[in-house]
């Protein structure tokens, strides 16, 4: 059964650098999203693409975040600038156009010192 | 705005032993979707099942049901006969239709509810 997959699963970094959070979905879907949540707490909404576009963003995602399929495969987030804050597990999301259901991958784990 | 409320935070049941979880949803659409995920102890994201807001027939899948009332915004989720590995935090969620906003979808998500199956 096609899975959406993520890597890294786990990634430390350091305050103020970047990271790429990649995620490969599902071979037919075409809107992707992106969640978040932070350990203990609820699942959070960060932002939808389709068609190389992003859709729809929550206030979460501010300008430190960016989005992109580059090479028609991965769909990538972006942190420029890391926070504390930004310690969570996030979570790809993807969907085909004839369905409701978004299928998940299985996580990154980033944590922030 | 969107708003589900998982009131149970967690639930500690012996196995065999049926569980419901409750979740009441808030949405100012008329045409909506619910879910109920899974997320086991290794920290992914489940799909178990969802519901039109426009259907509801309540269902049995194997040992899950559900009940659907729109008259009280309610999507409860039961458990039959529990096992070790049905522990976990369940997540109710909601997105508004497909066809009013095609391109954004958004989940919204309870808080979630830890199950806890013991032996």
């Amino acid at each position: 059964e096609p899975e959406v997959t993520q890597t890294p699963s786990h990634q430390v970094t350091q305050m103020g650098q970047e990271v790429i959070l990649r995620c490969v979905p599902i071979s037919n879907h075409l809107y992707f999203y992106w969640y978040r949540q932070i350990l203990g707490q609820k699942v959070e909404f960060l932002v939808s693409f389709y068609n190389n576009e992003i859709s729809e963003k929550s206030e979460i995602f501010d300008d430190q975040f960016s989005v992109e399929r580059p090479d028609g495969s991965n769909f990538t987030l972006k942190i420029r600038s890391t926070k504390l804050e930004d310690s969570a597990m996030y979570f790809c999301a993807t969907r085909a156009g004839t369905q409701e259901t978004q299928y998940f991958g299985p996580g990154t784990r980033l944590l922030v010192l | 705005a969107q708003k589900v409320t998982q009131a149970q935070t967690e639930i500690s049941v012996v196995e065999k032993e049926d569980v419901t979880l409750d979740c009441v949803y808030e949405t100012r659409d008329t045409t909506y979707y619910l879910f109920w995920y899974k997320q086991p102890p290794s920290g992914e994201l489940v799909f178990l099942i969802r519901r039109n807001s426009f259907d509801e027939q309540n269902e049995i899948s194997g040992r899950y049901s559900w009940n659907f009332q729109k008259s009280t915004s309610s999507f409860n989720f039961t458990i039959t006969a529990s096992q070790v590995v049905d522990s976990a935090v369940y997540f109710c969620a909601l997105s508004e239709a497909m066809v009013i906003k095609a391109a954004g979808n958004k989940l919204t998500f309870g808080g979630g509810t830890r199950v806890l199956v013991k032996p």
